[in-house]
């Protein structure tokens, strides 16, 4: 069973942009769970989907937004980017109800 | 409010020895699940074990054991025979019932462990 993917792997981004970036879970994980990891921070809950729907969202700005398609693929969108957004952005998948969470590789932001 | 603490930011291992990783966490949640990922320089979390909170016996998977210890909320990672493979950062995590369906993944800080030949 293929794992976790999210693309792009790696991007450079300038202050002021905007951002786009996409997961695919493990096929039949309806699922996706967002996280920003930073040295600081540490790795904080961003937003999760199920179904297309948002169903929790954490304690972000509302230029972090999110969206989850019918195949169950997720896209994290970032507005307006600030250098604090420099970043690994993970995300990962998991059952309806499963407690367990499988992570992608995630994607690596610098905003300059 | 959920909290997971990991209060070794670093810790060194010889090769072949046994090492624990200590976490301890805080809910009020009666239901809630425990995990151990290891995440090497490349970024990638890497799922190792997991225990739920009515489980009786410690979760073992392969080199990888949970001494869970309820009453305390401690669930420490202990790694046996440790390989240079190993040296990675460590996080531990708890998951509980967030509403709607959604369980909410919560972090400790980590701990890098580093392995010495």
């Amino acid at each position: 069973k293929a794992g976790v993917t999210q693309t792009p792997r790696y991007l450079i981004k300038t202050r002021g942009q905007q951002v786009t970036l996409s997961c695919s879970p493990i096929s039949g994980h309806r699922s996706v769970s967002w996280y920003q990891q930073t040295p600081g921070q540490g790795l904080q809950f961003l937003f999760e989907y199920f179904s297309e729907t948002q169903r929790n969202k954490g304690n972000f700005p509302g230029r972090f937004s999110g969206r989850q398609f019918s195949n169950s693929r997720s896209e994290m969108n970032v507005s307006t980017l600030e250098l604090g957004d420099s970043a690994l952005y993970l995300c990962a998948s998991s059952l309806e109800t499963d407690y367990e969470q499988y992570f992608g590789p995630g994607t690596r932001l610098t905003v300059t | 409010a959920q909290k997971i603490t990991q209060t070794q930011p670093g810790m060194f291992v010889q090769e072949k020895e046994a090492v624990t990783l200590d976490c301890t966490y805080d809910t009020s949640d009666p239901s809630y699940g425990l995990f151990w990922y290891k995440q090497p320089s490349s970024g990638e979390m890497i799922f190792l074990i997991y225990q739920g909170s009515y489980d009786q016996q410690n979760a073992t998977e392969g080199r990888y054991s949970l001494n869970f210890q309820k009453a305390r909320k401690s669930a420490n990672l202990v790694i046996s025979a440790s390989q240079l493979g190993d040296s990675a950062m460590y996080f531990c995590a708890m998951s509980v019932y967030s509403g709607a369906g959604s369980y909410q993944l919560t972090f400790g800080k980590g701990t890098k462990l580093s392995v010495i030949p």
